[in-house]
């Protein structure tokens, strides 16, 4: 079946790091895949999304292309903030086989000044 | 519009009690899903449900937990005789579900119910 795979964490990074955080996948069909993200004491909200191979989404100064020939959708910016401390989830989504969203377990971040 | 919202948005309570928990998705969204979030770790899913299709409880821990929900609207997550490991957060998230979006259907998630049992 569908399932996602993201790097484990914990993360810190100095300001101003470059942050990647690895998420590859597994599909039947041709998923839509996104990045959410939950800053402490919020819930999860959408960072970025993308829907067909070679996509970026982008938001937020982050960035993720989605690879098909790698099945990866790795999580990428080029200078993080303290206000980027956050938990990262990779997930993906099929509409056309049912609309189950999979979710990564999830990369904390923390970003020192 | 306004968002998914869940109520009580804290929970207190003894082991072995019932409780109720309960999501308002946003409105027109189809799709509703019941995640719960143990202290530092992933989603994990109990239940998905889509219009009036038979819902995928194939998530749900055991048969103390059930859920309902009511056309399009309201759902109620219930967890029986409580236990410790029960404590969690538990997330409501609401989509779209409509293939002319191309795939592209984002969950909007709620803020969850902290649910304590003691």
């Amino acid at each position: 079946g569908d399932s996602v795979t993201q790097m484990e964490g914990p993360v810190t990074l100095s300001e101003e790091a470059f942050l990647t955080i690895n998420c590859t996948y597994t599909a039947t069909g041709y998923p839509s895949l996104f990045w959410y993200v939950q800053y402490p004491g919020e819930g999860l909200q959408l960072l970025l999304k993308a829907t067909k191979a070679d996509d970026k989404g982008s938001n937020k100064g982050f960035e993720a292309t989605y690879r098909k020939e790698t099945t990866s959708f790795h999580l990428e910016k080029g200078s993080v903030q303290v206000s980027d401390s956050a938990v990262y989830f990779c997930a993906l989504s099929d509409l056309r086989t049912g609309n189950q969203f999979y979710f990564g377990t999830g990369t904390s971040l923390t970003v020192i000044p | 519009g306004a968002g998914v919202s869940q109520s009580p948005s804290n929970k207190v309570t003894e082991k072995g009690k019932d409780v109720e928990l309960r999501c308002d998705p946003i409105s027109g969204h189809t799709a509703l899903y019941w995640y719960r979030q143990r202290l530092g770790q992933g989603l994990e899913f109990l239940i998905y449900f889509q219009g009036n299709s038979a819902p995928d409880k194939s998530g749900l821990p055991s048969d103390r937990f059930s859920a309902e929900r009511t056309g399009e609207s309201v759902s109620t997550l219930t967890i029986q005789r409580t236990q410790q490991e029960d404590s969690a957060v538990y997330l409501c998230a609401s989509s779209l579900s409509d293939t002319s979006l191309g795939g592209y259907s984002p969950l909007h998630f709620g803020n969850g119910t902290r649910l304590t049992v003691t």
